[in-house]
Order: C-alpha cells, then sequence, then structure tokens
C-alpha cells in the first residue's frame, strides 16, 4: 500500500540531545514537509522540500535541521537548540510543492523531553 | 501573523442536523483552500478542497463554501453523524509570495455530535 511511513511513533529525548525522526513516502511524490502540532493549536510549518536536495525553512525552523538526498525520505533533526520540542510531530507529501495540491500526511510522531 | 483562523474552538450539534465550520483567511495570494479531518494521536485525513476559481464544491455529504471578497471559507456536513466527531482544520495554499508551495492552517474546531 502507498502511503507515508513515520517512525518512531513515540520517542523520549533527554535535554542536550539530538533525535532524528524518519518520515519515508512510496506515493512518488516531489514534496515533502514536517509540521509540528502543541496542544490545542493548529499545524505550524517546519521545514518543506519541493524537490530532491533542496529543502526551504518554513515558520518554525529554528532548532531543527533537515535532509533530502532521496525522493523518498525526508528526516527531521530535533537538535538541543529547539528550547521547547515536545510536540507531535507530522510528516507530510504531496505531488508537487505549489498551490493547488492536497498534501497527505503520516501518523504523527511524539517528542517527549524528559 | 496568524493568516488562517477558526474563531470557534468547538462546536456541538444533534447527529442528522447541519454541522458549519467557519474559517477566515487575510492573505490575498491564498488560491487554494482544503478542509481535513484529525484524531488525537494520527495525522490528518484530507476532507475536501476548492479553488479560489469556484465559490462551491461538494462531496457527497461534505460541501465547501468560498466568499473572495469576505476572505471566508466554510465547510458544511449535512446531515452529520457521530463518527464525524473530530478536529477539523482549514488550511491555505498560495501561487506566490511567502506562502508559496505550503500550506498554512488554522487552529483547528473540535466537532461533537451527539447521538
Amino acid at each position: 500500500d502507498g502511503g507515508i511511513t513515520q517512525s518512531p511513533k513515540y520517542l523520549f529525548r533527554k535535554e542536550g540531545q539530538n533525535v532524528t525522526l524518519s518520515c519515508e513516502q512510496n506515493l512518488n511524490h516531489d514534496a515533502m514537509y514536517w509540521y509540528r502540532q502543541d496542544p490545542g493549536q493548529g499545524l505550524r510549518l517546519i521545514y518543506y522540500s519541493q524537490i530532491v536536495n533542496d529543502f526551504q525553512k518554513g515558520d518554525i525552523a529554528e532548532g531543527y535541521s533537515v535532509s533530502r538526498e532521496k525522493k523518498e525520505s525526508f528526516p527531521l533533526t530535533v537538535t538541543s537548540a529547539q528550547k521547547n520540542p515536545t510536540a507531535f510531530y507530522l510528516c507530510a507529501s504531496s505531488i508537487r510543492g505549489f498551490s493547488g495540491n492536497t498534501i497527505y500526511f503520516g501518523e504523527g510522531s511524539w517528542l517527549t523531553v524528559v | 501573523d496568524q493568516q488562517v483562523k477558526q474563531n470557534s474552538p468547538s462546536l456541538s450539534v444533534q447527529e442528522g442536523r447541519i454541522s458549519i465550520l467557519n474559517c477566515d483567511y487575510t492573505n490575498s495570494m491564498f488560491d487554494y483552500f482544503l478542509w481535513y479531518k484529525k484524531y488525537p494521536a494520527e495525522g490528518p485525513t484530507f476532507l475536501i478542497s476548492i479553488s479560489s476559481i469556484k465559490d462551491k464544491n461538494e462531496d457527497g455529504r461534505f460541501t465547501v463554501f468560498l466568499n473572495k471578497s469576505a476572505k471566508h471559507l466554510s465547510l458544511h456536513i449535512v446531515p452529520s453523524q457521530p463518527g464525524d466527531s473530530a478536529v477539523y482544520f482549514c488550511a491555505a495554499s498560495a501561487l506566490g509570495g511567502t506562502s508559496y508551495g505550503k500550506l498554512t492552517f488554522g487552529q483547528g474546531t473540535i466537532l461533537t455530535v451527539h447521538p
């Protein structure tokens, strides 16, 4: 089945550690995205990539990094510089990275700082 | 700067009645609008979309209306069912400018449909 797979579903991070969230899609989509959701709030864009080897900062990119070495993969690293990393992280993809395209989401990853 | 706003945090309706969820936007560059449904601890699922060249789009029980002059869109669910209970997000994207190539989401509205 085609879809977007995020792993792990639950992740605990100690203060000062970097952690990486995985996102893989087999939909042959060019564009991929990372969003963050905090309790009671909407989704905020962290980073997005419209094509392999290219990515742009979203609205809240500070403390995060990404890479796009393969079309299928868009991992997100939450660095120790991210002051409030506890949140629900959502990866998404779309056929192309411009207006008029529906984006589809993975199941999400919970990150908790302990 | 909240470019997409859902001013009602929650909505409660009776089964079989109409649910109307509202969304306002400020960025005149937005030209494509989507509604997503989300359950806790899951990813959002796409419901319905509308392009700015239209003012209405229907898909089964779901209808989205767009009023460009008022920068307002709404999602109508008729008839509402208990399984529709979830958080609903509206989202918008633009042909250009700083919103090019990405979706901007509202804060969400929690819909509860009572049997």
